[in-house]
């Protein structure tokens, strides 16, 4: 069965550096999204992606993110300056349609 | 805007019990529904999703749901639970036309006790 993969599987930065979290969605879908969890909350929208331009956000997802579909197969989260409250897992999904979701198993961020 | 409401943080429950997890959401318009389940340290798994058609849906480990429109539920359900069942239950809402976003709710902790 396909699958959505993230890389790393869990990253330790500085507060103030930046980082990238990678995803390779399921190679056939069209739409890309990135969710949060921080530790014993619920999962929080961040952004969706489509067409190559961000399609929706949240008001979590300020100027300090940025996403990013480099190649036919990636699709990048990057946190410009880490803050302590970015530590949290980061799921990534992509769908198909607009309603068929599939969830990476997540890359546990760690800001020290 | 979308809410999904998880009234229970934790259920325990005796193995071979039958089980019911509770999910209810907001929004009147139409809606999409999913249940995920998380294993510790773990991503989300798809349980079960209503998307439209018969309220009653099935996964293929033996839990159910069933998308009542009056009450706005989709509670999960389980006749009899097994130990390999302990884990985190999210249910997660979409609305049609809405984007494509998930709203999910705070997540209940089932835990399976012999």
């Amino acid at each position: 069965e396909p699958e959505v993969t993230q890389t790393p599987s869990h990253q330790v930065t500085q507060m103030g550096q930046e980082v990238i979290l990678r995803c390779v969605p399921i190679s056939n879908h069209l739409y890309f999204y990135w969710y949060r969890q921080i530790l014993g909350q619920k999962v929080e929208f961040l952004v969706s992606f489509y067409n190559n331009e961000i399609s929706e956000k949240s008001e979590i997802f300020d100027d300090q993110f940025s996403v990013e579909r480099p190649d036919g197969s990636n699709f990048t989260l990057k946190i410009r300056s880490t803050k302590l409250e970015d530590s949290a897992m980061y799921f990534c999904a992509s769908s198909e349609l607009a309603r068929g979701y599939t969830f990476g198993s997540g890359t546990r961020l760690t800001v020290v | 805007a979308q809410s999904v409401t998880q009234l229970d943080s934790q259920v325990p429950v005796f193995e071979e019990a039958p089980v019911e997890l509770r999910c209810n959401y907001s929004s009147s318009v139409s809606v999409y529904l999913f249940w995920y389940v998380q294993y510790p340290n773990q991503g989300l798994q798809l349980l079960l999703k209503y998307l439209s058609g018969s309220t009653l849906v099935e996964s293929i480990n033996g839990f159910e749901a069933e998308f009542n429109k009056s009450q706005t539920s989709f509670h999960l359900r389980k006749p009899s639970v097994h130990i390999s069942d302990t884990a985190e239950y999210f249910c997660a809402a979409g609305v049609t036309g809405g984007g494509n976003k998930l709203t999910f709710g705070t997540g209940t902790q089932l835990k399976v006790e012999l």
